[in-house]
């Protein structure tokens, strides 16, 4: 099994629905993170958690929820979704370290079309 | 905005050739990441450079990094097919705990056979 699972891995939807994606990990890493990529632009962080009660917004945050349901599992809500939400978004863990050192694990993406 | 910019954008080379990417940046750091991202899959950790080293290895990498240019560049030696992907630049910024990282455009590489 993957260290990091993200479901769906593909999803196509419509304007004005309610999208959920969720991330779970094996690694036992604090961290957890979501990026968003679009053609050109890299990645861009949506929301990232140091742990259960921590969540931070990221660059691109207004549009999307996060929670953090344990260490384990950190879940991106999208409450109305929009045409430019359409994007592969990609779920990440990092373990940390006291200097600074922190390397993320990706899942595979979750592809998302909002028609 | 993003933190890195990555040039060029795509390169294209034949088997064997070397492969150089550069990435710069804006703000201080803590480190500086490459990644590698094969197509529409997702990043895998190539290697990471403190910003107190000025250069580092790791098998047909190598990386340097110039603090006083904000600037780091990527070097695959001998490079494959299997090495078409594209690669990414990532920074952590001070103070090095925020775990934090913020990524560049990319530099799509195709190696030809």
């Amino acid at each position: 099994d993957a260290d990091v699972t993200q479901t769906p891995r593909n999803r196509i939807t419509k304007t004005g629905k309610r999208i959920m994606l969720e991330c779970s990990q094996t690694k036992g890493h604090d961290r957890m993170y979501w990026y968003r990529q679009d053609p050109g632009l890299g990645l861009r962080l949506i929301y990232y958690s140091f742990d259960v009660k921590d969540i931070n917004k990221g660059e691109i945050s207004d549009g999307y929820s996060v929670s953090r349901q344990a260490q384990a599992k950190f879940s991106l809500s999208l409450e109305s979704a929009i045409p430019n939400q359409t994007a592969l978004y990609f779920c990440a863990t990092g373990a940390g370290t006291l200097s600074g050192a922190n390397v993320l694990t990706f899942g595979a993406g979750s592809r998302l079309t909002v028609l | 905005s993003q933190q890195g910019e990555e040039d060029p954008q795509a390169l294209s080379i034949q088997e064997g050739e070397n492969a150089t990417m550069n990435c710069s940046y804006k703000t201080s750091i803590n480190n500086l990441q490459w990644y590698r991202q094969n197509s529409g899959r997702g990043l895998v950790h190539l290697i990471l450079i403190r910003s107190n080293e000025r250069e580092k290895h790791s098998g047909r990498l190598r990386v340097t990094l110039d603090t006083s240019k904000k600037s780091s560049s990527l070097l695959i030696t001998a490079s494959r097919a299997a090495d078409t992907a594209s690669y990414f630049c990532a920074t952590e910024a001070p103070p090095g705990n925020t775990g934090k990282l913020i990524f560049g455009q990319g530099t799509t590489l195709q190696v030809k056979p």
